[in-house]
């Protein structure tokens, strides 16, 4: 069984402010790491793919580093705002079929 | 299609009841994946699809539930004498290619199944 552990499990922020999390997985055997926002009512979106040690990836405010060796990953949001109230998820792939997901880290931000 | 379609949207159903649920995933799309969400957790693997063929099932809790994607397309997840305990979220989602490293999957917006 692998284990993807996210944290912290939830996240209050102010508008404006900057926050990030992170995706713990198995440093073994490493595929590729995904990240998705998953907001209410909607579908879970990819975010991004990761699959290079080192790797960082940029998507407007959102961004996301990634460290295989030593089996992390972060995700950072740059002056949150309203509409990245969200579930966030990453997704870890062992071989080139299924992902294991972590439990998400739910974040609110109050304008 | 332009998304992962999924029907029905909502599903009561009696214990003991059968059920199926569908997933249409983006036309041409190679791997099918059927996950299940249970509230508060992540999603959990149940099945994947490589065109019809069903490479990895380990994740159906018991041998109540069925996967099928006969032609490539369309995947129906049936769950005969539903339980309790089966009441979650099942998502479908669909990738266009075999290798995970280039594409993230795209979801469908779930059935939520209620077992009463």
């Amino acid at each position: 069984i692998l284990n993807v552990e996210q944290s912290p499990q939830s996240l209050h922020v102010q508008e404006g402010d900057s926050t990030n999390f992170t995706c713990s997985f198995p440093s073994s055997n490493f595929y590729a790491l995904h990240w998705y926002r998953w907001e209410t009512a909607k579908s879970p979106e990819a975010l991004f793919v990761m699959t290079l040690n080192g790797d960082e990836k940029k998507k407007g405010r959102i961004s996301a580093t990634l460290n295989t060796k030593e089996g992390y990953s972060y995700l950072y949001i740059k002056g949150s705002q309203p509409e990245d109230s969200a579930t966030y998820l990453c997704a870890f792939t062992a071989n080139a079929g299924k992902s294991t997901f972590g439990d998400g880290t739910t974040l609110t931000v109050k304008p | 299609g332009a998304g992962v379609s999924q029907s029905p949207r909502y599903k009561v159903a009696k214990r003991g009841q059968d059920v199926a649920l569908r997933c249409d995933p983006i036309s041409g799309h190679v791997s099918l994946f059927w996950y299940q969400q249970a509230l508060g957790q992540g999603p959990e693997f149940l099945t994947y699809f490589q065109n019809e063929a069903q490479l990895d099932k380990s994740g159906l809790p018991s041998d109540r539930f069925f996967a099928e994607r006969p032609e490539g397309s369309v995947s129906t997840l049936k769950i005969q004498r539903t339980q309790q305990e089966d009441s979650a979220v099942y998502l479908c989602a669909s990738s266009p290619t075999r290798d995970s490293r280039n594409y993230g999957y795209t979801f469908g917006s779930g059935t939520r199944l209620t077992v009463v």
